[in-house]
């Protein structure tokens, strides 16, 4: 299948900064990538729709201030963290698909820590 | 936007038993359901998906089954092996790609 490689898979980071998590389908142009969240022992969380070239659609209650989506590819999507405090501590993970309604492929996941 | 709920949120099962999960999806539009297997820590891995114009799929000792008219479906394992011990999710899609997951079961197979 299609590899997508995240990174940092962890990151550790203080209180107040910013933390950029990169997403990159390496065999395929993923026109779409998606982001996650989730808690420990939770489902996942759809945060945002990133298109390639277009703002991201963020879903209700996601800060788009907060969290920084960019698609300037077709195989790589950032998300960055603004301003991060511990509440925004999860396991982060991205998603790309080649077509409409086929498989889903998702990245390695980062877990950010923030302190 | 879709709903997806999920039953039940553990499931124990002995070796070599089966084990069903069972969702429910809401929104009729929906036309693509996929289930992952997700082990601590690692990324969801697709183990079997099927489309809303097929019934039913089996892959090995895994099947799902679909009933539109109900919009429910479920995972079917068979012959369970401790290494199917994992946290299992549903979801679901309609056109725009996104899927909706379900709260996931945590299945544990007993030796």
């Amino acid at each position: 299948g299609a590899v997508v490689s995240q990174h940092p898979s962890r990151v550790i980071c203080k209180s107040g900064t910013s933390v950029k998590i990169e997403c990159r389908s390496l065999d395929f142009q993923a026109t779409t990538m998606f982001w996650y969240r989730q808690f420990p022992k939770k489902s996942l969380m759809l945060m945002a729709t990133s298109n390639e070239g277009s703002k991201a659609t963020y879903e209700q209650g996601v800060e788009k201030d907060k969290f920084l989506i960019n698609h300037a590819s077709l195989t790589l999507s950032t998300l960055t963290v603004t301003s991060a405090h511990p509440e925004d501590s999860s396991f982060y993970i991205c998603s790309g698909t080649l077509y409409m309604n086929t498989e889903a492929f998702f990245g390695q996941g980062t877990r950010l820590t923030v302190v | 936007g879709e709903n997806v709920e999920q039953h039940p949120s553990t499931l124990s099962v002995q070796e070599g038993d089966s084990a069903v999960i069972k969702c429910t999806y809401s929104d009729s539009a929906s036309n693509y359901f996929p289930w992952y297997k997700q082990e601590l820590g690692k990324r969801p891995q697709l183990i079997i998906d099927i489309r809303s114009n097929v019934g039913e799929k089996k892959d090995q000792r895994i099947a799902v089954t679909l009933n539109k008219t109900a919009k429910h479906f479920s995972l079917h394992i068979t012959e369970t092996q401790p290494e199917d011990s994992a946290v299992y999710f549903c979801a679901a899609s309609m056109m725009d790609y996104k899927l909706s997951f379900g709260a996931g079961t945590t299945v544990t197979v007993r030796a």
